[in-house]
C-alpha cells in the first residue's frame, strides 16, 4: 500500500491566519482526497484534488476558504485560510487507486488548533 | 443523499465477540467499508464488501445485505488492542470520483 507522508502533524495557529498542509506519497496515485475530522467526530469529504485542475468541492466547503494544489501524481496541499477556532480540526489527506475494490489508505493526519 | 448510521458506543469483554452494525440511506453504492481508526491514528482499512454476504479477514469478518440497507462487522476473540472507533463507508455509485462517504462511527471499548 502506499505511503502517505502529512505535514505538519500537528499546529496551533491565532485567528485569522492561513495554514498550508502537505501531502506526499511514496508513489503515484489516481486521486487524492481531503477530508476534515472534528473531535470525536466522523471524517467529513473537504474536496478531491484533481491533477492539473481545480478541486472538486463538497457541499459547504469553497476553494476561498480551503484552497487546495495538485501539481502532479504524488502531491497536494490544503491550504486553511483565515482560521476561526471553529477550524481546529484534524486534515487528512487520503489516495486511491482508481479500483473500485482498492481501499483508500489514509495519512497520520495534521491537528490543527486556532486560538 | 446518502447517510450511514452507527451505535454511537458499544462495550465487550476480552476474548468475547462483538457486533458493530451499519444501517443506511443511499440511492446506491459500489461497496461497504469498514475502517479502523485508534485515538490520535490515521484510518486503517479492515475490510470491503463488494456483494451481499459475508467476508472473513482473520479476526474480522463483515457482512453486507443491500436488500435490507445494512451491513455489520463482527470481531472476535476480542483483544484490548481492538478498542479504537470504527466507520463503515461507501463510494456512491452515482459519482465516478472514487470518493468514500463515512458512517457516523462507533467507538468500542473492551475491557479486561
Amino acid at each position: 500500500s502506499a505511503v502517505i507522508s502529512q505535514k505538519p502533524s500537528r499546529d496551533i495557529c491565532q485567528r485569522g491566519t492561513s495554514l498550508t498542509i502537505q501531502c506526499q506519497v511514496d508513489s503515484q496515485v489516481t486521486m487524492m482526497f481531503w477530508y476534515r475530522q472534528q473531535p470525536g467526530q466522523s471524517l467529513t469529504l473537504i474536496a478531491t484534488a484533481n491533477q492539473g485542475s481545480e478541486a472538486t468541492y463538497e457541499s459547504g466547503f469553497v476553494i476561498d476558504k480551503f484552497p487546495i494544489s495538485r501539481p502532479n501524481l504524488t502531491f497536494s496541499t490544503l491550504t486553511v485560510s483565515n482560521m476561526s477556532p471553529e477550524d481546529s480540526s484534524i486534515y487528512l489527506c487520503s489516495v486511491a487507486t482508481g479500483r473500485s475494490n482498492q481501499p483508500q489508505h489514509f495519512g497520520d493526519g495534521t491537528r490543527l488548533s486556532i486560538l | 443523499g446518502q447517510s450511514l448510521e452507527q451505535p454511537s458506543e458499544v462495550t465487550a469483554v476480552e476474548g468475547a465477540i462483538v457486533q458493530i452494525n451499519c444501517t443506511y440511506q443511499t440511492s446506491g453504492f459500489y461497496g461497504l467499508s469498514w475502517y479502523q481508526q485508534h485515538d490520535g491514528g490515521a484510518p486503517t482499512f479492515l475490510s470491503y464488501n463488494a456483494l451481499d454476504g459475508l467476508e472473513e479477514t482473520g479476526r474480522f469478518s463483515s457482512f453486507l445485505s443491500r436488500s435490507d440497507s445494512y451491513g455489520y462487522l463482527l470481531l472476535q476473540e476480542l483483544q484490548m488492542k481492538d478498542s479504537a472507533s470504527y466507520f463503515c463507508a461507501v463510494r456512491p455509485r452515482m459519482d465516478s470520483s472514487y470518493k468514500l462517504i463515512f458512517g457516523s462511527g462507533t467507538r468500542l471499548l473492551v475491557r479486561p
